[in-house]
């Protein structure tokens, strides 16, 4: 069965350095998601990519995070500089389309721990 | 303030038996409600999904049950197994779109032999 594939696993940085997230969503999927868990809480949507468009940033710290999808196929997420309130679990996850009842199917995340 | 509450935030109980999670939600408008499973360290995987219209869903030993009008989600676990301890995680769409979920913090599910 096909997975979104994420890389790293895991990611130990030191403050004030850049990190970059790798997420590979199921072929054909149009839609991709990037999301931060902090432990114990749901998901929050970070930004969300209609092929190669962006279609929800309004979450995104932009002066910290970039995410990008060139070719609306994978997608890589940065921060620069990283803070310790960054320490999360990174889920990228993708769907055929935007409409309601597609299902998301989430890879499984980034580790992201930031001393 | 969460528009999604799920209760309990964690729960242990016995290999065999059944468990209720609850999900209450504030979301409007509502387009459906999913609930999710997430084992430590992985991503979430979809259990079911209700529109407005469904009172009841099952998927295997999972049955899901949505109030609209109280806006009122619940997850019956029967005959629980320690595969079963994960995260349940309960999310509204508000509209027919993907772009406006909101997610409920979880229930830590402990299933112990």
């Amino acid at each position: 069965e096909a997975e979104v594939a994420q890389s790293p696993r895991y990611k130990i940085t030191e403050k004030s350095q850049a990190v970059a997230f790798w997420c590979d969503p199921i072929s054909g999927h149009a839609t991709l998601y990037w999301y931060r868990q902090i432990l114990g809480q749901g998901p929050e949507l970070l930004v969300q990519f209609q092929d190669e468009s962006v279609v929800d940033d309004s979450q995104l710290p932009k002066d910290r995070f970039s995410a990008e999808r060139l070719k609306g196929v994978d997608s890589t997420l940065k921060i620069q500089p990283a803070e310790l309130g960054d320490s999360a679990m990174y889920l990228c996850a993708s769907s055929l389309g935007q409409a309601g009842g597609t299902t998301q199917y989430f890879g499984p995340g980034t580790r992201l721990l930031v001393l | 303030k969460n528009q999604v509450e799920q209760s309990p935030q964690s729960l242990i109980i016995l290999e065999g038996k059944n468990c209720t999670l609850q999900c209450n939600y504030t979301v409007s408008p509502f387009s459906n409600l999913r609930w999710y499973k997430q084992d430590t360290g992985r991503g979430p995987v979809s259990l079911t999904i209700m529109t407005f219209s469904e009172n009841t869903k099952s998927n295997r030993r999972y049955t899901a049950t949505l109030d609209a009008d109280t806006k009122q989600s619940s997850l019956h676990i029967t005959a629980s197994q320690l595969s079963d301890s994960a995260s349940y995680i309960c999310v509204v769409n508000r509209d027919d779109n993907n772009n406006d979920m909101r997610f409920g913090a979880g229930t830590r599910l402990t299933v112990k032999p």
